[in-house]
């Protein structure tokens, strides 16, 4: 099955930094690939995604880059602010309806002001 | 308007005990899940359910059932509680693998 690794499992950044968090995932046939964030006492709610024929996506501050030969992919956040402070979990799904999503362990990104 | 909602928000019961959580969708989405998220925050699916059929079910003890009657609905029962069980327990629903997620707002178990 789907195996998801995500690193650094904690990130601590100044307002204002960049912050960098990359998954790695084994099932060459996943196509999509989710980024969560779940802020303090809510579920995880979807910030950006792509799929896996594209290589990058950006939404404003927010990016994903994907690189399929290598099996990896990357959340990019940018000008941080104190909201951005969560837990980030990345995703790795097959496009049928039963893809399951894998989940890795999740990031706890702290921004400090 | 509330995309997936679950009830209740918090549940405290005692070791033994049945309860249930209840899940409910207004997306019109063919797909629902159960996740469980443990203490350090890993959030594991435990059940998959397509228009009403199990569709994923990740080495779950069978104290563990979750009913679908129907579309918008997916319910989890769990039997004879344990220690742990306890965890938060996220509802989402989606169009079907490769599609975004939309989860609930989360229930809390807490089995003393």
């Amino acid at each position: 099955g789907e195996n998801v690794e995500q690193h650094p499992s904690t990130l601590s950044v100044q307002e204002g930094d960049s912050a960098v968090i990359k998954c790695t995932y084994s099932d060459s046939a996943s196509n999509y690939f989710p980024w969560y964030k779940q802020e303090l006492g809510k579920g995880p709610q979807l910030i950006i995604d792509i799929r896996s024929n594209v290589g990058e996506k950006k939404d404003q501050r927010i990016a994903v880059t994907l690189n399929k030969t290598a099996k990896h992919f990357s959340l990019h956040i940018t000008e941080t602010q104190p909201e951005d402070s969560a837990v980030y979990f990345c995703a790795a799904s097959i496009s049928t309806n039963a893809g399951k999503s894998t989940f890795g362990d999740g990031t706890t990104l702290t921004v400090k002001p | 308007d509330t995309a997936v909602s679950q009830t209740p928000k918090y549940l405290v019961t005692q070791m033994g005990n049945d309860k249930s959580i209840k899940c409910e969708q207004n997306l019109g989405h063919d797909t629902m899940y159960w996740y469980k998220q443990d203490s350090k925050k890993f959030l594991k699916i435990m059940f998959s359910y397509n228009n009403k059929e199990l569709i994923i079910n990740e080495t779950v003890p069978n104290r563990f059932s979750p009913k679908s009657p129907d579309k918008a609905h997916l319910n989890l029962h769990i039997n004879s509680l344990e220690l742990g069980d306890s965890a938060v327990y996220f509802c989402a629903s989606s169009l079907g693998g490769g599609n975004e997620q939309f989860f609930g707002p989360g229930t809390r178990l807490t089995v003393l």
